[in-house]
């Protein structure tokens, strides 16, 4: 069936410095990719999203590339910060279909 | 109104109870999603409803009965739950849902406790 990989699992990063999230997914007809980031005890949120006929987007300090042919996308947060700490998810789906397919989940932990 | 929102943000039930959780949008759009998420998991997909017709069941056991009386409303009926039952349960929705590859927007959610 479907499936999104997702690493890390878990991230520590200082403050400033980078972070870089990668997935990869496995059915060839999806064409939408969002990223959500879910903060404890709260609803996941949408940050930024991708669609097939892009290679990158980029939306101030947080940018997402793929790369269709090797079925690989990922997530940049630069210059992070305390406040970027959450749990991130890639995310995959296809027209024509209902269903989104989450990849596991990385626990971003940015250090002041 | 940009938000789904969720009634109640807790619960707290016993096995032989029965109740329901609600959800509901004024945006316009034409598909919503049940998700149950697990603690340090992604949410998991229960149920979709299309233009009103239930579309997708995971193969969700019967003690949770789904139902959407119109485009912005949808109910999620609990009865004789199980402990394991315990989780944030998420409504969601988006635009268009035969595009498929369409924002998902998420609501509170509400925390179940099956004692």
């Amino acid at each position: 069936g479907e499936n999104v990989e997702q690493h890390p699992s878990t991230l520590s990063v200082q403050e400033g410095d980078s972070a870089v999230i990668k997935c990869t997914y496995s059915d060839s007809a999806s064409n939408y990719f969002p990223w959500y980031k879910q903060e404890l005890g709260k609803r996941p949120q949408l940050i930024i999203d991708i669609r097939s006929n892009v290679g990158e987007k980029k939306d101030q300090r947080i940018a997402v590339t793929l790369n269709k042919t090797a079925k690989h996308f990922s997530l940049h947060i630069t210059e992070t910060q305390p406040e970027d700490s959450a749990v991130y998810f890639c995310a995959a789906s296809r027209a024509g279909g209902f269903k989104t397919i989450f990849g596991a989940g990385t626990r971003l932990f940015v250090k002041a | 109104d940009t938000e789904v929102t969720q009634t109640p943000k807790h619960l707290v039930m016993g096995m032989t109870n029965k109740k329901s959780l609600k959800c509901e949008q004024h945006m316009g759009h034409r598909a919503m999603y049940w998700y149950k998420q697990k603690a340090k998991k992604p949410p998991e997909l229960m149920f979709v409803y299309s233009y009103e017709k239930l579309s997708i069941n995971e193969s969700v056991p019967s003690r949770f009965s789904p139902e959407c009386p119109n485009s912005s409303l949808l109910n999620l009926h609990l009865h004789a739950l199980q402990p394991e039952d315990s989780a944030l349960y998420l409504c969601a929705s988006s635009q268009d849902p035969g595009l498929g590859s369409d924002t998902q927007y998420f609501g509170p959610g509400t925390r179940l406790t099956v004692l």
